[in-house]
């Protein structure tokens, strides 16, 4: 079976500049995730969606960030515009239903100088 | 307020027994889950508890009190391979939108030397 697929897995951009990320989940999973983790700390949970739908996003910075994930399938989280506080590394994760294990892909590590 | 805590560092010796603890205060409990994280690395899921006890799998096990809101997850025989870091998820149900949630502690650093 097929991991979680992200791409791309480094990324390096000047702060005020936008980036985006791309996730392709497990298929057949329900429900899609993205973290941030920061170097030295746990994964923090930025958006889940439910098929299509935006089921958690209390901790996006909706101000710079977004996600989507069109026809309940692939997702991208954009940032726009970076800030150096966003330097981290950005997990995708998926799982079969929301009361499953979430099984997570390589990440993409993003740094804003 | 949502808290979980874990050891930052930890080191043993290759052969021996780590215990890693790890206390959580949250709103909800929902169940417990230890991940492995190697170095650049995605999380791996380890193993999850959702009642009192001790699970085991393998060289792995994994303990659960809810009422002292405290969990370890035990390695036994250590391996080189298993100096990594071990994540300690806790699934609050009463997360925005009712969904369940992993909030996750910072990790354990664990280092394992000849």
């Amino acid at each position: 079976e097929a991991g979680v697929a992200q791409s791309p897995r480094y990324k390096i951009i000047e702060k005020r500049q936008s980036v985006a990320f791309w996730c392709n989940p497990i298929s057949g999973h329900a429900t899609l995730y993205w973290y941030q983790q920061i170097l030295g700390q746990g994964p923090k949970l930025l958006i889940q969606f439910q098929n299509n739908g935006v089921v958690d996003d209390s901790q996006l910075p909706k101000d710079r960030f977004s996600a989507e994930r069109l026809k309940g399938v692939d997702s991208t989280l954009k940032i726009q515009p970076a800030k150096l506080e966003d330097s981290a590394v950005y997990l995708c994760a998926s799982s079969l239903d929301r009361e499953y294990e979430q099984y997570f892909g390589p990440g993409t590590r993003l740094t804003v100088t | 307020g949502q808290n979980i805590d874990q050891p930052t560092e930890m080191t043993a010796t290759e052969g021996a027994i780590v215990q890693i603890n790890c206390t959580y205060q949250t709103s909800g409990f929902n169940g417990l889950f230890w991940y492995q994280q190697h170095a650049g690395e995605a999380p791996t899921f380890l193993s999850y508890n959702v009642l009192d006890g001790l699970e085991e799998k393998g060289r792995f096990s994994s303990f659960l009190s809810r009422s002292k809101g405290y969990s370890y997850l035990l390695l036994k025989e250590l391996q080189m391979k298993d100096s990594a870091s071990y994540l300690c998820a806790v699934r609050d149900p009463l997360g925005s939108g009712g969904y369940n949630k992993l909030i996750f502690g910072a990790g354990t650093r664990l280092a394992v030397h000849p």
